[in-house]
């Protein structure tokens, strides 16, 4: 089976501008976490989707970032407007239906931002 | 709020040679416990997870961890270790209260000698 796909793989903007990443799980897969990496750290839960329903936004700086999933199959974050700390890799995973903490996720290869 | 600590920064071991790499968690219960690996430039695979039962599980590549629940341990371990196995290692923990939000440790960087 395909595996999770983003795009872009790599982008470089200037501070204050706006950027968005494409996010397609795999099929079937009702769960959808973007995750945001910061060089040296661990993924940190951004947004986790059940559906096209939000489970938990908590950690999102909604200020600044947005992300939707209509019709519960690929998402969109964006970031507007970016800042120097938002440099990092955004990771989209998707997990089977049902509970996610009975199920693997599986990762997308990630899209590298920098904030320049 | 749930926590996991895993504190080494770095391992180097010599290919051949076994490997333990630690995860501490914090939570009010039991929580689901995960292995991931992250080759450069790849996305996170997972190695193993534990839910309930036998406390030492096996997972992909040979590894294997053990819950141990009086020392909110999740270690991984691996009897011999191949050039291969040369990554980054993730720790994760999600909560059993039902928002199953996932928390990641910061990583251990695995760098293996010839």
């Amino acid at each position: 089976e395909a595996g999770v796909a983003q795009s872009p793989r790599y982008k470089i903007i200037e501070k204050r501008q706006s950027v968005a990443f494409w996010c397609n799980p795999i099929s079937g897969h009702a769960t959808l976490y973007w995750y945001q990496q910061i060089l040296g750290q661990g993924p940190k839960l951004l947004i986790q989707f059940q559906n096209n329903g939000v489970v938990d936004d908590s950690q999102l700086p909604k200020d600044r970032f947005s992300a939707e999933r209509l019709k519960g199959v690929d998402s969109t974050l964006k970031i507007q407007p970016a800042k120097l700390e938002d440099s990092a890799v955004y990771l989209c995973a998707s997990s089977p239906v049902g509970l996610a903490g009975l199920n693997e996720q599986f990762f997308g290869p990630g899209t590298r931002l920098t904030v320049l | 709020a749930q926590s996991v600590t895993q504190p080494d920064i770095h391992i180097t071991v010599s290919e051949g040679a076994s490997l333990e790499l630690r995860c501490n968690y914090s939570y009010g219960a039991t929580p689901y416990l995960f292995w991931y690996v992250q080759s450069p430039g790849q996305g996170l695979q997972l190695l193993l997870k534990y839910f309930s039962g036998d406390t030492l599980v096996q997972g992909i590549k040979g590894f294997e961890a053990e819950f141990k629940r009086s020392q909110s341990s999740f270690n991984l371990r691996k009897p011999s270790v191949h050039w291969s196995d040369a990554a980054e290692y993730f720790c994760a923990v999600e909560g059993r209260g039902g928002s199953y939000i996932p928390t990641f440790g910061r990583g251990t960087s695995l760098i293996v000698h010839p």
